[in-house]
């Protein structure tokens, strides 16, 4: 029973360069979120899901972009990487008291 | 926009002394989440308070819920270093109808031995 995973834990980006990045769950939650982790400013969500096949803009979406082809996945992309998307991003999912339960973190840098 | 703070922002203690952290949310909750994240590592749940001028209890760690369900404090009594993290609330999203919470800010804290 692994939780919420993501892939990759590290990554360096060129500006303009695209990746995604990978959240699984093997929790069976209908909820999944995405959020990025500034010093000082503490979790914003970017997207989220209620579902397989549902996605909906959070706090910060604008450069992101998200799919859930599957309920155990939920993907976020940068389609053209910026310096201010330099983050922590952290994957999320809901339980039944609402309690969240966080993957272990992708650090990314964009140069 | 509904905002939940957070304060001290920073906090260093004497390894044996106690730790206080506020929360205060600009509308009412529903409930308040609090979690704590190790440094280099990622948010962990701790506990969900629901009712008004609620108090609960994990070892050392005490949370209260106000009466007006709009702050929240996070006591550790007699820290130590294994307390050393930030501290987050967070609060539903009072309009939000995927579960989404609001977080505060975090107080990061230090426990020097």
């Amino acid at each position: 029973n692994a939780g919420v995973t993501q892939t990759p834990k590290f990554r360096v980006l060129k500006t303009g360069q695209s990746m995604t990045l990978l959240c699984a769950q093997d929790m069976n939650h209908e909820y999944m979120y995405w959020y990025r982790q500034d010093p000082g400013m503490g979790l914003r969500l970017i997207h989220y899901s209620v579902g397989e096949g549902t996605t909906a803009k959070g706090e910060v979406p604008d450069g992101y972009n998200v799919s859930r082809l599957k309920k155990q996945n939920f993907l976020l992309g940068l389609e053209s990487a910026a310096p201010s998307q330099t983050s922590v991003y952290f994957c999320a999912t809901s339980g039944v008291l609402y309690e969240q339960y966080f993957g272990p973190g992708t650090r990314l840098t964009v140069t | 926009g509904q905002q939940v703070m957070q304060i001290p922002q920073y906090q260093h203690v004497q390894e044996g002394e106690d730790f206080t952290t506020y929360c205060n949310s600009s509308t009412t909750l529903s409930n308040i989440q609090w979690y704590k994240q190790r440094p280099g590592g990622h948010p962990v749940f701790l506990i969900q308070l629901v009712k008004s001028g609620e108090v609960k209890k994990q070892k050392r760690l005490t949370f209260q819920f106000g009466e007006a369900k709009k702050n929240s404090s996070l006591h550790i009594t007699a820290t130590q270093t294994t307390d050393v993290g930030t501290y987050f609330c967070a609060g539903p999203i009072s309009s939000g109808s995927a579960r989404q919470l609001t977080f505060g800010s975090g107080t990061q804290l230090t426990v020097l031995p």
